[in-house]
């Protein structure tokens, strides 16, 4: 079964950490993408990767960075968390251009309380 | 992005045919009609999609509107493991995808 796994299903930082979830596809996929998610405010997207060593900022990239050096591998940062950086996390993964026949995969999610 | 219009809610009795519908008057001419889901607890999954003609596949059928303003997302049976958000996306493949707020759908058995 195709796969995105991402490194840790709960996670709890304090404030003023700098954290890192990590994201693993087996697929091949050339796009990676990292959401998160809040009750009331559904899936916004945070920062996206078309190709390693490439990053693009999505809808909400503030106080988060990316990095990308291998193809599988997509690790989103939080530089120094924030209580308002606590979240539903998701990791997910497709092919490139029309991967219109595909369709994204996505990883379970990883849920971060910052404390 | 084009602007997509669901129900928030919609309840179904098991094994019984479900229809979810979605509006999207402002769809473009490229973009696919594309149907996740997104069970408690979990990231979504790809359900469906289509252009113009109908689809099946083994997980749902989608209908979709000659003037592609609307579609409708079919599960033919609905079990308890259908209970989930599903959400409808426009979606070009030339940006990210753009989630909306969904249909919460209840399956009462």
């Amino acid at each position: 079964d195709v796969k995105v796994t991402q490194s840790s299903r709960y996670l709890v930082k304090r404030t003023g950490e700098k954290v890192f979830l990590e994201c693993v596809q087996d697929m091949d996929h050339e796009n990676m993408f990292w959401y998160r998610q809040d009750p009331g405010l559904g899936l916004r997207l945070i920062y996206f990767s078309y190709d390693v060593k490439m990053k693009e900022k999505g809808d909400i990239p503030e106080g988060y960075s990316v990095s990308r050096e291998k193809k599988e591998r997509f690790s989103l940062i939080l530089e120094s968390a924030s209580t308002n950086q606590t979240s539903m996390y998701l990791c997910a993964s497709s092919f490139p251009g029309k991967g219109l026949f595909y369709g994204y995969t996505f990883g379970s999610g990883t849920r971060l309380t910052v404390v | 992005d084009a602007k997509t219009t669901q129900p928030n809610s919609m309840e179904s009795n098991e094994e019984e045919p479900v229809h979810l519908p979605c509006n999207h008057s402002t769809i473009s001419g490229t973009d696919y009609i594309h149907w996740y889901r997104q069970l408690p607890s979990q990231g979504p999954e790809y359900v469906i999609h289509g252009l113009t003609s109908n689809v099946n596949n083994r997980m749902a059928s989608l209908a979709i509107a000659e003037d592609r303003k609307s579609s409708t997302l079919i599960l033919h049976r609905a079990t308890l493991r259908d209970a989930a958000v599903y959400y409808c996306i426009p979606y070009s493949g030339n940006t990210p995808l753009v989630f909306g707020k969904g249909t919460r759908l209840s399956v009462i058995a």
